[in-house]
């Protein structure tokens, strides 16, 4: 069965800074998919990023990027130009390609608080 | 509508009650998730449901816990017997089918048992 493990349960960084959460998973399929989601005290999930582990290049979006490391099952994300607006619960997920039935479960990571100092 | 809506957005309840919780899943979507977030946890999966296939149930922790789906519609998760341990926030995402097709989330339901 797949994981994701978030090593990070909270981290903080100056406002305008950069930060870096960790994200790291476990799976035996080659072709899959992996996102960032940002939950703030609202409670609304909203997706930041998504990689598809096909691509080699880096996804980016705005201040966030990724840093995708296949070999190693890593999945990073990182925030420049820090913004209070950042702070929240960051989850890192996976989900399989292939079609099959249950397969396009997206798994979590059990999430990092990140507060942004002012 | 315009997002994915679940009611209620609150809900306690005493010990031993049955609860129904509701998810209206954004109009075309054949993929509906419930997942489970215990305070200050991640999302634990629960059941995923594809279309008219036969649902994923890996992720219920005992058999209190049912939900059902007609065809791509709303979702009804139902909780019987509930136990102190089930308070939680319940949220439900729904998303089109393919792998990198973004899950949209409701705001989910904060059930307190008590």
């Amino acid at each position: 069965a797949q994981t994701v493990t978030q090593s990070q349960p909270e981290m903080s960084v100056q406002e305008a800074e950069t930060v870096t959460l960790s994200c790291t998973y476990d799976t035996s399929e080659s072709d899959y998919y992996l996102f960032w989601y940002k939950q703030p005290p609202s409670r609304q999930m909203i997706l930041v990023i998504r990689q598809e582990a096909y691509k080699q290049q880096n996804a980016t979006e705005n201040r966030f990027s990724v840093n995708f490391q296949k070999a190693a099952k890593s999945f990073s994300l990182k925030i420049s130009d820090s913004q209070l607006g950042d702070a929240a619960m960051y989850f890192c997920a996976y989900r399989p390609q292939y079609l099959l039935q249950g397969a396009q479960k997206l798994v979590f990571g059990q999430g990092t608080r990140l507060t942004i100092n002012p | 509508g315009a997002g994915v809506s679940q009611s209620p957005s609150n809900k306690v309840t005493e010990k031993g009650k049955d609860v129904e919780l509701r998810c209206d899943p954004i109009s075309g979507h054949t993929a509906l998730y419930w997942y489970r977030q215990r305070l200050g946890q991640g999302l634990e999966f629960l059941i995923y449901f594809q279309g008219n296939s036969a649902p994923d149930k890996s992720g219920l922790p005992s058999d209190r816990f049912s939900a059902e789906r007609t065809g791509e519609s709303v979702s009804t998760l139902t909780i019987q017997r509930t136990q102190q341990e089930d308070s939680a926030v319940y949220l439900c995402a729904s998303s089109l089918w393919g792998g990198n097709t973004e899950a949209f989330f409701g705001q989910g339901t904060r059930l307190t048992v008590v």
